[in-house]
């Protein structure tokens, strides 16, 4: 089965570094990975979508980065806030499969003023 | 905010009973995935409905069984629950099967006593 692996530990840093997320996977590389934003009690908010064929995208502070030999996704969030304090989780397509979607675990962020 | 609303947002269920959930999506998605989401884990994908049909499944049990309707709204019915099945449950709309964001509902949070 296809899986994703986050850092299950929680990213404590100082306000305005750039935090850098870490999304690994296994076995093919999915079409595309998605990212999101979950704070507690509610839904996932989504944040970015990047594609196999595409290297880097970004979106205001946030980069996301896709490595087909790595097999890896990192997330990165410039000039970080108090209010980016979430966890963020990072989903694979299983395409050709009936398991549509497999998230990773989550990694909670962080910022320290 | 999205446009995504689950009713109710909280439930308490007898093991061995029957729930339904239920999922309105975004104006203009025609498709629906429900997860699952215990405690300190990532979603977990019990199955997406395209256009009214089952378009995926994951690893879960016939208990688990659901529905979509003309207006993409969507139930997610469980029977003979279990006390595993304490969880939040979650429903996603996008605009189609694969490789679109999805939009998060806040969420169904069910225990099961």
């Amino acid at each position: 089965s296809q899986k994703i692996e986050q850092n299950s530990e929680a990213l404590n840093i100082q306000e305005g570094k750039t935090a850098t997320l870490t999304c690994n996977y296994t076995n093919y590389s999915p079409a595309y990975l998605q990212w999101y934003r979950q704070d507690p009690g509610r839904g996932p908010v989504f944040l970015l979508l990047i594609r196999e064929n595409e290297k880097e995208k970004r979106k205001e502070r946030l980069k996301v980065t896709f490595d087909t030999t790595l097999k890896q996704s990192l997330f990165h969030i410039t000039a970080s806030q108090p209010a980016d304090s979430a966890t963020y989780l990072c989903a694979r397509e299983n395409s050709g499969g009936y398991q549509k979607v497999t998230f990773g675990i989550g990694t909670k962020l962080q910022v320290i003023p | 905010e999205t446009g995504v609303t689950q009713s109710p947002t909280h439930l308490i269920k007898t093991r061995g009973q029957q729930v339904t959930l239920r999922c309105s999506s975004q104006s203009g998605h025609n498709t629906v995935s429900w997860y699952q989401q215990a405690l300190g884990q990532g979603p977990q994908f019990i199955f997406q409905y395209y256009r009214e049909e089952e378009n995926g499944r994951g690893n879960f049990p016939p208990r688990f069984s659901g529905l979509q309707f003309p207006n993409y709204s969507s139930e997610l019915n469980v029977n003979a629950l279990e006390l595993d099945d304490s969880a939040l449950y979650l429903c996603a709309s996008s605009f189609g099967s694969d490789g679109y964001e999805q939009y998060f509902g806040p969420g169904t949070r069910l225990t099961v006593t």
